[in-house]
């Protein structure tokens, strides 16, 4: 079973801070990164497909970064509000095409 | 959109009993998926099909079993329910090819009493 590795596990913000959490992976065998979204009582929700070292992905506030060759990604959200509170799940796709996940990261964002 | 329906948000179930959960997808898919998340633990993939009557083993397929008899429905069996089977079941559906988000239902959070 691959390691991906979600760091913080949760994490509490005042509206208006930016953030930033981290999502390590294997190196070997990578196909892809994905990024989603889970609100409570939601589906996960699709936010980025990165597939190749050094892509950056923006999403109105939201961005990503990857680097494959070390095997980590970065999330940042700019000027958090409190409707980005919700478990921030990256998932690894190797040659297998399967994903594998991390165990998230929760985010509160404080009025 | 693509619309991935599960057939029960909530279900109450007894030890022992054969327990069936359905997921139907709109897209015409080939790929779909069946995960299970526990606390801490993460989605984990139990069962998936990349096509109509396939199907391969996930991460932790012991106790469960799938049926895929038509590409929009992938129902996933729990032979004879555990308590340790407690837990929020998810299904997915991607088309088939790489570099493609998964697309989720909104779970069923099963008890097994």
């Amino acid at each position: 079973i691959l390691n991906v590795e979600q760091s913080p596990q949760s994490l509490h913000v005042q509206e208006g801070d930016s953030t930033n959490f981290t999502c390590s992976f294997p190196s070997s065998n990578f196909y892809a990164l994905h990024w989603y979204r889970w609100e409570t009582a939601k589906s996960p929700e699709a936010l980025f497909v990165m597939t190749l070292n050094g892509d950056e992905k923006k999403k109105g506030r939201i961005s990503a970064t990857l680097n494959t060759k070390e095997g980590y990604s970065y999330l940042y959200i700019k000027g958090s509000q409190p409707e980005d509170s919700a478990t921030y799940l990256c998932a690894f796709e190797g040659s297998a095409r399967q994903l594998t996940f991390g165990s998230g990261t929760q985010l509160t964002v404080l009025p | 959109d693509v619309k991935v329906t599960q057939s029960s948000r909530y279900l109450v179930k007894r030890t022992g009993e054969k327990v069936f959960l359905e997921c139907v997808q709109d897209m015409d898919h080939e790929n779909m998926f069946w995960y299970r998340q526990d606390p801490g633990l993460g989605l984990r993939l139990i069962y998936f099909s990349y096509d109509v009557k396939m199907k391969e083993k996930g991460d932790i397929p012991e106790g469960y079993s799938v049926s895929r008899e038509k590409k929009e429905r992938f129902s996933l069996i729990l032979e004879s329910a555990s308590t340790n089977q407690t837990s929020m079941y998810l299904c997915a559906s991607s088309p088939d090819r790489g570099n493609q988000p998964q697309h989720f239902g909104d779970g069923t959070r099963l008890s097994i009493l």
